[in-house]
């Protein structure tokens, strides 16, 4: 079991938004920690999605945003395309655990 | 921009000690970030292993701290990882990667993956 929880899949059609949650504590998302996404293509490394919560690495297109309330965050696409299907993570760091955390991670279909 | 690629047997017999590189290009390995090791067991997600910085400071999760040990060779520009008694457990692909100074920096780049599988 993760630290920060993720829904396992998602599914959207072509153009559509979607939106991935990833749910933690007050040891970490809830204690000011910043998250952060990546998204894994299959037998790839993964790569930085989404930084401090809300900003896009450059080349990252305006599509991808993220948002913080409480012990939660988000992660929307807009105007889904073939190659967002994915697995899509959120990381962050546990003062509990004194360690950087991963959430299970969100298997992403485009129908 | 800064590479990254890991080395190292792709087979550790049980009870063994798991031993992998992470040669760093394109960047030096002395400057202000630090190196970290994480894994991804088959089909299932990260697992955060070990960071260190150039001067030798380092954090270890505490769930492997005990099997882990991290190191850094600035003359080589890599640093390396050793995990002790390996079990079928311990089978995953291991990558390097970078991340910034502080506890909410993200990892911005990392190594491509090593498949490392436990088995006799």
């Amino acid at each position: 079991q993760s630290v920060l929880t993720q829904p396992p899949s998602m599914s959207g059609a072509p153009g559509q938004r979607v939106t991935f949650s990833c749910s933690g504590s007050s040891s970490n998302i809830g204690a000011g920690y910043d998250v952060h996404w990546y998204k894994q293509l299959p037998g790839t490394a993964p790569k930085l999605l989404i930084y401090g919560n809300n900003n896009r690495p450059s080349g990252v297109p305006d599509r991808f945003s993220g948002s913080k309330s409480g012990t939660s965050v988000s992660l929307a696409i807009t105007g889904l395309q073939a190659d967002d299907e994915a697995d899509y993570y959120c990381q962050s760091y546990d003062s509990d655990l004194s360690a950087w955390v991963f959430g299970g991670g969100t298997k992403l279909t485009v129908l | 921009q800064v590479e990254l690629q890991e080395s190292g047997p792709g087979l550790v017999k049980p009870s063994e000690t798991l031993s992998l590189n992470c040669a760093v290009s394109r960047y030096s390995i002395i400057n202000t970030f630090y190196w970290a090791w994480i894994r991804q067991s088959p089909g299932k997600g990260l697992e955060w292993i070990a960071s260190i910085y150039h001067t030798g400071r380092l954090y270890y999760n505490p769930s492997l701290r005990s099997r882990v040990t991290i190191s850094v060779d600035t003359s080589k520009n890599q640093f390396s990882l050793k995990l002790t008694s390996v079990t079928a457990a311990d089978t995953a692909v291991y990558y390097c990667a970078r991340i910034a100074v502080g506890a909410t920096t993200p990892f911005d780049f990392w190594g491509q993956g090593t498949l490392v599988t436990v088995s006799s």
